[in-house]
């Protein structure tokens, strides 16, 4: 599993509520993604890293922003979570010269 | 019309049959991925290929560049595979890898 977890597992919020979804990975490597996943839409990119600091906007980047301050952290972060971002939400990383993608086991959100 | 398309969305197969899952894409690309995710939800790499035939045990990757063109194949086929198989693919220079991906097979292999 390329040492990557992911917290909360679950987690139910309130429409307006902030939410924070934390990925963290043991092995220092340089890229990390969050994707989304929902039926009929297979998995959607919303922000990758590509180092400390160092982030940028996927596919649906709206309503998200992302901070990493460590290698081995990036965080994901509803302002001000809406119904449309229920979903669960994978955290993966690129490895190697062959850039495999390894994933998290995902973060089930409900905002209700 | 999405950039990656796969297809049956749905199989159910007996085990011991020959599985073939398709995938179409209409952009260029780098490299194309096969991602297996089980019910449980959790995704893991299968394949990454950018040209030729990959084999894993029983599984078999292919690509065919020209036609933008990639088949999954398992032989002998067990309960134990069923889960979602998802195609991926991968454009522009090396660095960040940012995949597109289909909308997934549900394979389900009855015993």
């Amino acid at each position: 599993d390329a040492g990557i977890t992911q917290s909360p597992r679950h987690k139910v919020t309130e429409t307006g509520t902030p939410v924070t979804l934390r990925c963290h990975q043991t092995e220092n490597h340089r890229y990390m993604y969050w994707y989304r996943q929902d039926p009929g839409h297979g998995l959607r990119l919303i922000h990758y890293s590509y180092g400390v600091k160092d982030t940028d906007k996927g596919e649906v980047s709206d309503g998200y922003s992302v901070s990493r301050s460590k290698t081995e952290d990036f965080l994901l972060t509803l302002e001000s979570a809406t119904s449309s971002q229920t979903s669960v939400y994978f955290c993966a990383i690129s490895v190697g010269t062959l850039e495999t993608q390894y994933f998290g086991p995902g973060t089930r959100l409900l905002v209700l | 019309k999405n950039e990656v398309e796969q297809s049956p969305q749905n199989l159910t197969a007996q085990e011991g049959e020959f599985i073939t899952i398709n995938c179409s894409y209409s952009v260029g690309i780098s490299a194309l991925h096969w991602l297996q995710q089980h019910p449980g939800g959790g995704i893991v790499s299968l394949f990454m290929l950018s040209s030729g035939k990959k084999k894993h045990g029983r599984l078999i990757a292919t690509i065919n560049i020209q036609e933008k063109h990639s088949s999954l194949h398992i032989t002998a086929s067990h309960p134990r595979d069923s889960a979602v198989y998802i195609c991926a693919v991968r454009s522009g220079i090396q660095g960040a890898q940012k995949l597109v991906f289909g909308q997934g097979t549900r394979l389900t292999i009855n015993p």
